[in-house]
């Protein structure tokens, strides 16, 4: 079955550091993935999409790559700030009318 | 631009009960999609509405079930309650149908069964 795992553990990050968070999917041919964040009480939002046949997105302070021959994206965070602290999750979605399917998300500390 | 309305934001029920939540999307977006958060399941898709029709539907029982209005409004509805349906409820809206598009999300119905 179709699998997407993000680190369950908290990450924990310097202010000032780059955080990267990792998703590793399986059994799954993705044509799309997107991050998005969450905070406590809250609805997700969304931050980056990036295709298949891309290899990097980047947005401000956010990038995202897209390793589909590892199956992995990896989703950085640069000069991280305290407000970046949220949990993050990564979602994929093949390019017919499939539902998103959410990992369960990474909880992002950044420590001032 | 408002963004979208989840109502309400927390619900009691008993087991046995019904329950109908509502979702508004932001105003042009005409696909509504409905999803499941729990602590040990994480986000689950439930279903997609587009045009007033289920596009797509999730691996949930028929207890649950939903629909959309003429104006992109939706439902959905939860039959003979379960403590397994306590959860956080979103609903999320998109221009399109597809997962092409960035989904936004409300802010959920938190819904407690006891």
């Amino acid at each position: 079955s179709q699998k997407i795992e993000q680190n369950s553990e908290a990450l924990n990050i310097q202010e000032g550091k780059t955080a990267t968070l990792t998703c590793n999917y399986t059994n799954y041919s993705p044509a799309y993935l997107q991050w998005y964040r969450q905070d406590p009480g809250r609805g997700p939002v969304f931050l980056l999409l990036i295709r298949e046949n891309e290899k990097e997105k980047r947005k401000e302070r956010l990038k995202v790559t897209f390793d589909t021959t590892l199956k992995q994206s990896l989703f950085h965070i640069t000069a991280s700030q305290p407000a970046d602290s949220a949990t993050y999750l990564c979602a994929l979605s093949g390019g017919g009318a499939d539902g998103l399917t959410f990992g369960k998300g990474t909880h992002l500390i950044i420590q001032p | 631009k408002a963004g979208v309305t989840q109502t309400p934001r927390y619900l009691i029920k008993t087991r046995g009960q019904q329950v109908t939540l509502s979702c508004s999307p932001i105003s042009g977006h005409r696909s509504v999609s409905w999803y499941q958060q729990t602590p040990g399941q994480g986000l689950q898709f439930l279903f997609e509405y587009f045009s007033e029709t289920q596009r797509n539907k999730g691996n949930f029982p028929g207890r649950f079930s939903g629909r959309q209005f003429s104006n992109s409004r939706s439902e959905m509805n939860v039959s003979t309650l379960e403590l397994g349906d306590s959860a956080l409820y979103l609903c999320a809206s998109s221009l399109e149908p597809g997962r092409r598009e960035p989904q936004h999300f409300g802010d959920g119905t938190r819904l407690s069964i006891l």
